[in-house]
């Protein structure tokens, strides 16, 4: 079975700043990892993903991910918070396999003050 | 430009009654998803679909039907069973499973309420 659990569901940050966004994962097999930004009344966009090649993961929109297997974490990071980065924020895990099918974080709400 | 196409953007029901929520892509991918999101909740799957003619239940099917005639769409039926249909739907496809995880790209959504 497979879960993600992100800690905290709202998180609000200065333009700027440091964003830091935490995603932990549980999976019995070796695990992909997505993060997805919904912005209000859309989709979602996928910024990243993690399947094995390197443990340090860089999006879009200047966002990256490191992978630690050791502390079951994907967490999100961008070095200086833009206006436009106010969004909510989704990390998923897959297993891969026969049906490609993603479990999802409840998500975490993050506000750019100016 | 390919994408995924969701309609209507909003979508008003009345009690005892069916509505169909379109879903269209033009990615040329195999496999569609649908889910369901409620403020807090993240996002739960209700149906998915790996190919043309087959569909699975994911965790949260009672009460929502699917067809998968054709590649391109994936319409979703929310029946008069499902007693809070009220959420925001989204459409998503992706490449065939079992070539390692791909991502899913998703629809701008569908906005259901009860009238």
């Amino acid at each position: 079975a497979q879960s993600v659990t992100q800690l905290g569901s709202h998180v609000s940050v200065s333009e700027g700043a440091l964003v830091l966004l935490r995603c932990n994962y549980s999976s019995s097999v070796p695990p992909y990892l997505f993060w997805y930004v919904q912005y209000p009344n859309q989709g979602l966009q996928l910024l990243l993903k993690y399947t094995s090649a390197a443990t340090l993961v860089k999006g879009i929109n200047g966002f990256e991910a490191e992978f630690k297997k050791s502390e079951t974490s994907f967490h999100l990071t961008k070095p200086s918070a833009h206006m436009s980065d106010a969004a909510e924020y989704f990390c998923a895990v897959s297993g891969g396999g026969a049906t490609n099918k993603l479990i999802f974080g409840t998500g975490t709400l993050l506000a750019v003050q100016p | 430009d390919g994408g995924i196409t969701q309609s209507p953007k909003y979508l008003f029901r009345k009690e005892g009654q069916n509505v169909t929520l379109s879903c269209e892509q033009n990615l040329n991918h195999d496999a569609m998803y649908w889910y369901r999101q409620d403020p807090g909740q993240g996002l739960r799957l209700i149906y998915y679909s790996q190919i043309v003619n087959d569909f699975q239940k994911g965790d949260i099917a009672e009460g929502y039907s699917v067809s998968r005639e054709k590649k391109e769409s994936f319409p979703l039926t929310v029946t008069s069973a499902q007693k809070n249909p009220t959420a925001f739907y989204l459409c998503a496809s992706s490449l065939g499973a079992g070539v390692g995880a791909q991502p899913q790209h998703f629809g701008d959504g569908t906005r259901l309420s009860i009238l």
